[in-house]
């Protein structure tokens, strides 16, 4: 049972462009909800977080959209740039952050 | 500052054998986990610590087994290797309510 789902495994977007990632939930509980960006043979590397008890969170290009009824979340960076190119994971945990659950990642593009 | 340190980066295990993944971290962080990730699927909790002497198993514990003396150090143990266990694992570390910081990652093929 897949808790955390990415449903896109890809998504292709022009330099310059705005880049939606969208990630679902299964799970009510969850309290906090974060994104992380992996580049090849690298861990993992924190992006931008959420707690439940707020719909909205922006850091610089990203920002991260939080819609506790539908369940869903998604991050929006804009302008998109091409370092911006790496798999993008969501995770999900309840209150302290320590369990995290992760969803399948979608691998960002951005092209020239 | 080095952040997460992994050891070793890569390695080769037969069947049944055992062995155990390093990872220490500097920033004084209470928290602590190991994840594995296989091809297509995200990352998967095997065990994590909340503090020096406190473990608890995640997702898919069995086949692993961890302690935590210090705050630094939290090392993984494979008791005897299967081919199930190939992957790449990551140690992590955070405080709590803030995103985890994560090793660079063990790839591990057990053949």
């Amino acid at each position: 049972d897949q808790q955390v789902k990415q449903n896109s495994p890809s998504l292709s977007v022009q330099e310059g462009r705005i880049s939606i990632l969208n990630c679902d939930y299964t799970n009510s509980m969850f309290d906090y909800f974060l994104w992380y960006k992996k580049y090849p043979a690298e861990g993992p590397t924190f992006l931008i977080s959420i707690s439940s008890i707020k719909d909205k969170n922006e850091d610089g290009r990203f920002t991260v959209f939080l819609n506790k009824s539908a369940k869903h979340l998604s991050l929006h960076i804009v302008p998109s740039q091409p370092g911006d190119s790496a798999v993008y994971f969501c995770a999900a945990s309840g209150r302290g952050a320590q369990k995290l659950v992760f969803g399948q990642g979608t691998r960002l593009t951005i092209n020239p | 500052n080095a952040g997460v340190t992994q050891t070793p980066k890569f390695q080769v295990l037969k069947t049944g054998q055992s062995m155990t993944l390093q990872c220490a971290q500097d920033m004084n962080h209470e928290y602590m986990s190991w994840y594995r990730q296989d091809p297509g699927m995200g990352l998967r909790l095997i065990h994590y610590s909340v503090g020096a002497g406190i473990t608890d198993q995640g997702e898919v514990p069995n086949g692993y087994n961890v302690s935590r003396s210090t705050t630094e150090d939290f090392p993984l143990r494979l008791l005897s290797a299967a081919p199930s266990q190939t992957s790449v694992y990551f140690c992590a570390s955070s405080q709590r309510d803030r995103g985890s910081f994560f090793g660079q990652g063990t790839r591990l093929t057990v053949v």
